[in-house]
């Protein structure tokens, strides 16, 4: 089981804001990343480090932390954000790499 | 633009040994401070990483599959590759390559992938 939750769904009216949001105790001292799937696809880093967009990725997505939470915001949601969104952050497990997030599914509505 | 490529079988047998190839291509895989890592994801399921090797040769790997697996490189070829023996159902999976980039900043250590293979669909199956 991961130690990192993140809610199985969140759904957003097209053009609204949506924050989706990952829970873990390492985020009390981790950043966490941030990856968009949609379906077939590889994943892609929309955000890292305290608010880091790459290249290529629109300034809607932003990110946050606060706690033991790490949020993504998408300020505007556009249809082509429907897709998967996983955490992944450095955890207690002596994975090296942390642990990934369950996932969550946002519906635009 | 770096990009990567999976390649490898698509079907294993049960109990035998899974091996994927990563191709690097747009940079050398021994430039720069990157580990070189493998992710997976079950159908319908999350993404779970299985480890990482940098270009020196020094490896990590989960610990829940770390007496099954071996990453290595070869950088004459720019590439890594993954074995994974004794496989059964639960390692069907698509199979990703991913590169693991980072930087310090005040927080210290700030690790992310920033490339990734496409991915590619391995089946263990008789």
């Amino acid at each position: 089981s991961s130690e990192l939750t993140q809610d199985p769904a969140v759904s957003v009216a097209l053009g609204q804001t949506v924050r989706i949001t990952c829970q873990g105790d390492s985020l009390r001292s981790y950043y966490a990343s941030w990856y968009q799937q949609k379906p077939g696809q590889a994943p892609v880093l929309v955000i890292y480090g305290k608010n880091n967009r790459p290249s290529g990725i629109p300034d809607r997505f932003s990110g946050s932390s606060s706690g033991n939470t790490a949020s993504l915001t998408i300020t505007g949601a556009q249809a082509e954000d429907e897709a998967d969104y996983y955490c992944n952050s450095r955890d207690s497990s002596g994975n090296p790499e942390g642990v990934f997030g369950g996932g969550t599914k946002l519906t635009v509505l | 633009q770096v990009q990567l490529q999976e390649s490898g079988p698509g079907l294993v047998k049960p109990s035998q040994t899974l091996s994927l190839t990563c191709t690097v291509s747009g940079g050398s895989i021994s430039s720069g401070s990157y580990y070189w890592s493998w992710i997976r994801q079950p159908a319908g399921k999350g993404l779970e990483w299985i480890g990482r090797i940098y270009t020196s040769g020094s490896t990590n790997y989960n610990p829940s599959l770390k007496s099954r697996v071996t990453i290595s490189v070869d950088t004459s070829k720019n590439q890594f590759s993954l074995k994974l023996s004794s496989v059964t159902a639960a390692d069907t999976a698509v199979y990703y390559c991913a590169r693991r980039a980072y930087y310090y900043d005040s927080s210290g250590y700030i690790p992310y992938f920033d490339y990734w293979g496409q991915g590619t669909l391995v089946t263990v199956s008789s």
